[in-house]
């Protein structure tokens, strides 16, 4: 399986400001996908991110408040924008083998203190 | 320190025994499910996968249950392990028409005791 790396692994970060967190396959993918992890709870999916157009966002989530990137099959960027501590919390990103693979394989997660 | 979120349920058992980690899952319409692992500080790791034509899979030491008639899974894990210390999540997913997007059950910790 693929090896997914994400950058930063973590960051305080004060009210207000954006944070843009990258992830990184180390071979292509069919699908790249955005997670939110709140501590000591299951994963909620934020948005499928779609190569060279804008991303598929779930109930809940808007692009202006998580605008997401993926200019191509390896590599996506996720913004947390106008943060509040609120914000707090894992966000991760998954990748989807190809040839027919329904395996989604995730990063390390990067963890997000908004004070 | 972290917020106080939902207390996971938790499985104690004992180093050598058996364990069994259930799963209730939402829709009828799902065709593939994943069992992840999560270890503190660490992104989900791909345990085993089953997928609905299936009521049985094993890989080393772990085995998977599907009941698609009371949408049930079920992981086994066999003479567990300190390693195998970690929170259980199982996935299902609606495949290729369902945007292959992974729906998360609650989770479960899993404590193994020496």
């Amino acid at each position: 399986s693929a090896v997914i790396s994400q950058k930063p692994s973590r960051d305080i970060c004060q009210r207000g400001t954006s944070l843009t967190i990258q992830c990184q396959v180390d071979s292509q993918v069919t699908m790249m996908f955005w997670y939110r992890q709140q501590p000591g709870q299951s994963l909620t999916l934020i948005a499928t991110a779609n190569q060279g157009s804008e991303a598929t966002y779930e109930s809940g989530f808007v692009i202006d408040k998580f605008p997401i990137s993926r200019p191509n099959l390896t590599f996506s960027t996720l913004t947390v924008s106008n943060m509040s501590p609120e914000d707090s919390s894992i966000y991760l990103c998954s990748g989807l083998g190809g040839a027919g693979s329904g395996e989604q394989f995730f990063g390390p997660g990067t963890r997000l203190t908004v004070l | 320190g972290e917020s106080v979120g939902l207390h996971l349920p938790t499985l104690s058992v004992q180093e050598g025994d058996n364990s069994i980690i259930n799963c209730a899952y939402s829709n009828s319409a799902s065709d593939y499910f994943i069992w992840y692992k999560q270890e503190s500080g660490k992104g989900p790791q791909f345990i085993i996968d089953i997928r609905s034509n299936m009521d049985k899979r094993q890989g080393q030491r772990v085995t998977v249950l599907l009941n698609k008639t009371v949408k049930h899974l079920s992981l086994q894990i066999a003479a567990t392990q300190p390693g195998d210390s970690a929170v259980y999540f199982c996935a299902e997913n609606m495949g290729t028409g369902g945007g292959n997007k992974l729906t998360f059950g609650t989770g479960t910790q899993l404590k193994v005791e020496l």
